[in-house]
């Protein structure tokens, strides 16, 4: 059973405007989520993650919200570059247990010029 | 800093052989996964090792796959035999730091395709 969901497998978006990727989990036992970028024929590269402990965090243009009620997370960027466009997996762990990531099936993101 | 090397990038067997992928971690990470991705699917988490031992193979599929991490340092995934759901992008990632989950670098992974 899938842990971790992504139920957007694309998105465009236009150049210079805001790209949402949601991600939303089942286990309460995740305390620490991830945001992975990646490329064609590259493995997935981290972005910026967040504790449970926190709702939200911040890196340049990237940020991460958390709604640990709503067992959601969402990566916002803005102002999206066409640089940008590649698949973005939502991940998670549980630090106090097995040390494995948990991902999501991935969001083909693509900004347009 | 050299990254994670994976061999082969890509690899076309035929059901019923025998294929081994080849993992060269960071060095001095001790912390080294394998994680495959099914198209379409998630990326899921086959294996953890620390150093040489087995820390985690509860996401190994079946008996048909086995994981050795000779001396600490490079790993090797053997399918034997292959079946068609075989199939997929298999990844490998280290850590240095058991405890900085993020801290997990990807190789760039070999596309196995069984046919």
């Amino acid at each position: 059973d899938q842990q971790v969901k992504q139920n957007s497998p694309s998105l465009s978006v236009q150049e210079g405007r805001i790209s949402i990727l949601n991600c939303d989990y089942t286990n309460s036992m995740f305390d620490y989520f991830l945001w992975y970028k990646k490329y064609p024929a590259e493995g997935p590269t981290f972005l910026i993650s967040i504790s449970s402990i926190k709702d939200k965090n911040e890196d340049g243009r990237f940020t991460v919200f958390l709604n640990k009620s709503a067992k959601h997370l969402s990566l916002h960027i803005v102002p999206s570059q066409p640089g940008d466009s590649a698949v973005y997996f939502c991940a998670a762990s549980a630090l106090t247990g097995a040390n494995n990531l948990f991902f999501g099936t991935g969001t083909r993101l693509t900004v347009i010029p | 800093e050299a990254g994670v090397t994976q061999f082969p990038s890509h690899s076309v067997i035929e059901k019923g052989q025998t294929v081994t992928l080849r993992c060269d971690p960071i060095s001095g990470h001790d912390n080294l996964y394998w994680y495959r991705r099914v198209m379409g699917k998630e990326i899921k988490f086959l294996l953890h090792f620390v150093k040489e031992s087995k820390q985690d193979e509860s996401g190994m599929p079946n008996n048909r796959f086995l994981a050795e991490r000779t001396g600490g340092t490079y790993s090797t995934l053997k399918v034997q035999p292959a079946e068609l759901e075989d199939s997929g992008v298999y990844f490998c990632a280290s850590s240095q730091d058991l405890n900085m989950a993020y801290e997990q670098y990807f190789g760039p992974g070999t596309r196995l395709t069984v046919t």
